[in-house]
């Protein structure tokens, strides 16, 4: 059974680089079927779509998150990661993987994980 | 701001049937089919109820229901459970600038 897990630090001080790994187990993240996405969702508010790619490295954007995103794929360790640069206390949200079928839709999801910006 | 708009909240008593919709503002909603709706329970990840408008995954009741028209999406709960209770989120392509975009959520209450 496909699960995704989040992993990476609790806490990020304001201006750094917010660092999170997925990991990917039960299949390949090698499929033509599926992107890997990145969601978050501030504390009591909603989520917002980050950025999803493929495992042949083409990836697509949040507008408004553009400038500071970046994910990466290491097919051999079947993770996924993201790195959102220059965060501020309005980062500060739980992060899920997800799996984005083709076309758009995420079918499953990570546990998620609490990032909190602070100094 | 999201460019999808759903009510705040919902209820309903059990037995009954809910509607919660999900309005697009960009004109891009309209043309496309790719709508998915999300339940979400407190401490939860969300989990997928409808994709593609109006499909079901695995799993999901046949109490759960999706449909378009025009501009706005439907996510319609028939026979609510207690269970039911929970956020709920709509989510679109909303064409090639913001691809993906998530409704603000609605708050089901059974009564």
């Amino acid at each position: 059974q496909l699960q995704l897990q989040e992993s990476g630090p609790g806490l990020v001080k304001p201006s750094e680089t917010l660092s999170l790994t997925c990991t990917v187990s039960g299949d390949s993240i090698t499929s033509n079927s599926f992107y890997w996405g990145c969601i978050r969702q501030p504390p009591g508010k909603g989520l917002e779509w980050i950025g999803s790619i493929h495992y042949s490295g083409n990836t697509y954007y949040n507008s408004s998150l553009k400038s500071r995103v970046s994910i990466s794929v290491d097919t051999p360790k079947n993770q996924f990661s993201l790195k959102l640069s220059s965060v501020t206390a309005a980062d500060t949200a739980v992060y899920y993987c997800a799996r984005m079928a083709v076309f758009w839709y995420f079918d499953l999801w990570g546990r998620g994980t609490l990032v909190t910006v602070s100094s | 701001q999201s460019a999808l708009t759903q009510p705040r909240s919902v209820s309903g008593s059990p037995g009954q049937s809910v509607t919660i919709s999900c309005t697009g503002t960009s004109g891009d909603f309209g043309v496309y089919n790719y709508i998915s709706w999300y339940q979400q329970h407190p401490g939860k990840a969300p989990k997928l109820m409808i994709y593609d408008v109006s499909k079901r995954p695995s799993g999901v009741p046949d109490r759960f229901s999706g449909s378009k028209s025009g501009n706005t999406a439907s996510l319609t709960i028939s026979g609510l459970q207690a269970e039911d209770e929970a956020d709920y989120y709509c989510c679109s392509y909303a064409g090639s600038y913001s691809l993906v975009v998530f409704g603000g959520g609605t708050t089901l209450t059974v009564l």
